[in-house]
């Protein structure tokens, strides 16, 4: 069964603090993604990475960096961490090849940061 | 650009009522990719049913949506709620070139006794 883990799973950071957010997965996809999670607001795409070394912003980037390491690891960072990023954040892998049937996203566990 | 619609934010039934949580969205092109995706409470979401085919049911789990391109819609319907649909239901679009999502903002289900 495909895997995709986060940690932390919960977070408390100050205003003005640094935040790095990592996902990890083992299904050997090249799409990762990373989504925020707000009530009103459902998903919303942050940033995503088809290939290590390189990251593709993506709806709602601004305030947000990532990461790309390595095809397993997929990091989002906050560099100055403000009240309005408190959220549940995300990760996915999909495939992302061989079209629709294999476009399935699967999502980790979430992170839920809380921002003071 | 792409996007999708979920009218409802909140939904409420009583067990055994019937379930429709209504989807449309809007796309630039010809071909149209949906997706419903469920999110339990202290889980991950993940994808409950998906569907390209234009006028044709796809089922699981209980719960059947077709793809009406005429109309934009893809609704998420079952015929009797049970205590345990209660989850956030996420309507989503594909884009062409099967990489990103497009979600919808959710619908909350609450189902009661």
């Amino acid at each position: 069964e495909a895997a995709v883990t986060q940690s932390p799973r919960s977070k408390v950071a100050v205003t003005g603090g640094k935040v790095t957010l990592s996902c990890h997965q083992t299904n050997n996809h090249d799409y990762m993604y990373w989504y925020r999670q707000d009530t009103g607001h459902g998903l919303r795409l942050i940033h995503y990475s088809y290939v290590a070394d390189s990251t593709e912003k993506g709806d709602i980037p601004d305030g947000y960096k990532a990461s790309r390491p390595s095809q397993e690891n997929f990091s989002l960072i906050l560099e100055l961490a403000s009240l309005s990023q408190t959220a549940v954040y995300f990760c996915a892998s999909s495939s992302g090849t061989g079209g629709y049937n294999y476009a399935e996203q699967f999502f980790g566990p979430g992170t839920r940061l809380t921002v003071l | 650009g792409d996007s999708v619609t979920q009218k409802e934010g909140l939904v409420t039934l009583t067990e055994g009522l019937p379930v429709m949580l209504n989807c449309t969205y809007q796309t630039i092109y010809s071909n149209a990719f949906l997706f419903w995706y469920v999110h339990y409470l202290n889980e991950s979401p993940r994808l409950l049913l998906k569907s390209s085919t234009d006028n044709k049911r796809t089922e699981h789990q209980g719960f059947h949506a077709t793809l009406h391109k005429s109309s934009s819609s893809f609704h998420l319907q079952k015929s009797s709620a049970q205590l345990s649909d209660s989850a956030l239901y996420y309507c989503a679009l594909l884009n062409t070139g099967y990489q990103n999502f497009y979600f919808g903002k959710g619908t909350s289900l609450t189902v009661i006794p």
